[in-house]
């Protein structure tokens, strides 16, 4: 069992440049999401799903789009990166009804743009 | 929106010794969870403790234990007998009891526990 597994670990890109952030679950969690966390500050939600098809934003969405084509993956893209995206990213599952206050993260992807 | 506010950026204190850190919070649900999580320099975000606003009964695990205080709006965190190994970021995060998982987190205290 892998939990929530992110890749890369790290990553540097140039500004303009394009990626995806990978996010994969193997607990049949309905609940999907990713959150940024910038020195000095909590970590905030950028985009959420409850389910296969369906997602939605959060408090920073700007910059960043998400798909959920299977239960198991949810990608976050960078279509033009800037500067302001260097952070770290964290992506985060959970059921939908039982147990559903219990967030399980994956170890999070350092993220700079240059 | 909930906020919730984490007012010290640093605590500093010796092995063995106790330490409480403070975290105040704004909502206007009545029902809701309340978490601290711990991020060793790992980077990994560790539940440590988890309050059910419902819940009158303060959520204790071993040498963590919380002081919640539903009118007042905070929710503390108490380590007894730390450990070198609770050297880490702490926060204090919100979840609401309906709709979409979504945390709020405090913005953080750096805890540091000197042999």
């Amino acid at each position: 069992n892998a939990g929530v597994t992110q890749t890369p670990k790290f990553q540097v890109l140039k500004t303009g440049q394009s990626m995806t952030l990978q996010c994969a679950q193997d607990m049949n969690h309905e609940y999907m999401s990713w959150y940024r966390q910038d020195p000095g500050m909590g970590l905030r939600l950028i985009h959420y799903s409850v389910g296969a098809g369906i997602t939605d934003q959060g408090e920073v969405p700007n910059g960043y789009n998400v798909s959920r084509s299977t239960t198991e993956d949810f990608p976050l893209r960078l279509l033009s990166a800037a500067p302001s995206q260097t952070s770290v990213y964290f992506c985060a599952s959970s059921y939908s009804t039982g147990g559903r206050e219990k967030l399980f993260f994956g170890s999070g992807t350092q993220l700079s743009v240059l | 929106a909930q906020t919730v506010t984490q007012s010290q950026p640093e605590m500093s204190v010796q092995e063995a010794e106790t330490v409480t850190l403070s975290c105040t919070y704004d909502t206007s649900e009545s029902n809701y969870y309340l978490f601290w999580y711990k991020q060793p320099p790992s980077r990994q975000m560790i539940l440590v403790i988890r309050q059910e606003a419902y819940k009158q009964q303060n959520a204790t695990e071993n040498r963590f234990s919380v002081n919640f205080q539903k009118a007042a709006k905070s929710f503390s965190l108490k380590i007894s007998d730390s450990q070198l190994g609770d050297t880490a970021m702490y926060f204090c995060a919100f979840m609401r009891d309906q709709g979409a998982q979504k945390l709020v987190f405090g913005q953080g205290t750096r805890l540091t526990i000197n042999p």
